[in-house]
């Protein structure tokens, strides 16, 4: 079974451009995180959805981002415009509902320069 | 606002020797427990859970939970050079399905 796909695995590109991350959960599973992990601060939840449903978006940093899943298969995490701050790995998991495991994509390494 | 506490590291063992990692939780309200390894520059890959007190035993890792205490505990055993990667402890609150992390500690196996 293929599991979380994310893509790009790398992204450069300079401050105030518009990023757009990209995610594929594990075929069936219907809750979809967004992580964030910096030295700094580890890894941080920046939204969740179930069902294709935003449920907890607390932990968006600022409106400059922003996700969206359309449909089962498919989710974006964008940031509009970019800044140096923004370097980090951008991590997908998903998982089944009603179980807690969550299974991780390989990450994107965003750099903002 | 839920915590969770490791010890950053880094923890040095000997090859062969047991690998004892801590992490405490503040919420009492929470219900599940997991242990992942991250090798560097590699993601998060889950290994062990837990949600229920005692000892849960999978090969050479056990995990332990008392909730009492709000503690819980990952226990590498024979451990291997290939076992040395940052360990991440996170916890589940509630039936939201969000979990917490905590920031990891970065265990090394010495050959």
């Amino acid at each position: 079974d293929a599991g979380v796909i994310q893509s790009p695995r790398h992204e450069v590109t300079e401050m105030g451009q518009e990023v757009t991350l990209r995610c594929k959960p594990i075929s069936g599973h219907n809750s979809l995180f967004w992580y964030r992990q910096t030295m700094m601060r580890g890894l941080e939840l920046l939204i969740y959805f179930n069902n294709n449903v935003p449920i907890d978006d607390s932990g968006m940093p600022e409106d400059r981002f922003s996700a969206k899943m359309p449909n089962a298969s498919f989710s974006t995490l964008k940031i509009q415009p970019s800044e140096p701050r923004d370097s980090a790995v951008y991590f997908c998991a998903s998982s089944l509902g009603g179980q807690n495991e969550q299974y991780f994509g390989p990450g994107t390494r965003l750099t903002v320069t | 606002q839920k915590e969770v506490e490791q010890n950053s590291g880094p923890l040095s063992v000997p090859e062969g020797a047991i690998a004892s990692l801590n992490c405490t939780y503040s919420d009492r309200g929470s219900q599940s427990f997991f242990w992942y390894r991250q090798y560097s520059g590699k993601s998060p890959e889950l290994i062990m859970f837990i949600y229920s007190n005692g000892d849960k035993e999978d090969g050479r890792f056990t995990a332990q939970l008392n909730k009492a205490s709000q503690y819980v505990s990952l226990l590498i055993r024979d451990s291997q050079p290939s076992d040395s990667a940052t360990y991440l402890c996170a916890v589940e609150g509630g039936s939201n399905y969000k979990l917490t992390f905590g920031k990891g500690t970065l265990l090394t196996v010495n050959p």
